[in-house]
């Protein structure tokens, strides 16, 4: 099992739409959650980082389910602009410092 | 500012040959990392830095080494390379060693690497 897994996708949604990505983990020793954003051939970049009290940036919308051991990104209004990968990051203390990164879900925004 | 630079941005290898993918960072970061990335997987750990002269081994280091003789530069060399090495290669650098922790992980801008 990945320690952490995402849906690959595509998500095919049309402009305005509402999507949602979820993201589970597998360690409970995961200690701090981010969702990263990247573009084709590009590098990726931090969106935004995910706490258990939910936090919002403008249309993005993320949470975090210590409990369940999950994260979700939500977008709305979607954009064309939006079109690409989200990768769910995991870092975790298991005697070393560990970022676990997930193989990402693509997004595609369509007029 | 430049942030994180990585050269070449491509790079064709035959299978046998070494070389080394340059990353440099212009922040004054203490943490370094190398990363690759293949198709339907997440960027996997290869090698970082906590600081100027200090390495250690990532998740899959095999077939690569490092050195770490600045804060500015962190070198990546292939000793010998292998097809199983063709994958898209990310320098990161931090303020500290968990890669993504805010203010945020900068990445170089990438390094295709095919290996025939």
């Amino acid at each position: 099992r990945k320690e952490v897994e995402q849906d690959p996708g595509p998500f095919n949604v049309p402009e305005g739409a509402t999507v949602a990505f979820n993201c589970t983990y597998s360690n409970s020793a995961s200690q701090s959650f981010f969702w990263y954003r990247q573009d084709c051939r590009k590098e990726p970049k931090l969106l935004m980082s995910v706490y258990s009290s939910g936090n919002e940036d403008g249309r993005f919308t993320a949470q975090l389910n210590r409990a369940s051991q999950y994260i979700s990104l939500l977008i709305r209004d979607s954009k064309l602009s939006d079109s690409a990968t989200y990768l769910c990051v995991v870092n975790l203390y298991t005697g070393g410092f560990k970022t676990i990164f997930g193989a990402g879900t693509r997004l595609f925004v369509k007029a | 500012n430049a942030g994180v630079t990585q050269t070449p941005k491509f790079q064709v290898l035959k299978t046998g040959q070494s070389m080394t993918l340059q990353c440099a960072q212009d922040m004054n970061h203490e943490y370094m990392s190398w990363y690759r990335q293949d198709p339907g997987m997440g960027l996997r750990l290869i090698h970082y830095s906590v600081g100027a002269g200090i390495t250690d081994q990532g998740e899959v280091p095999n077939g690569y080494n490092v050195s770490r003789s600045t804060t500015e530069d962190f070198p990546l060399r292939l000793l010998s390379a292998a097809p199983s090495q063709t994958s898209v290669y990310f320098c990161a650098s931090s303020t500290n060693p968990w890669a993504t922790e805010l203010p945020g992980a900068f990445f170089g801008q990438g390094t295709r690497l095919t290996v025939v």
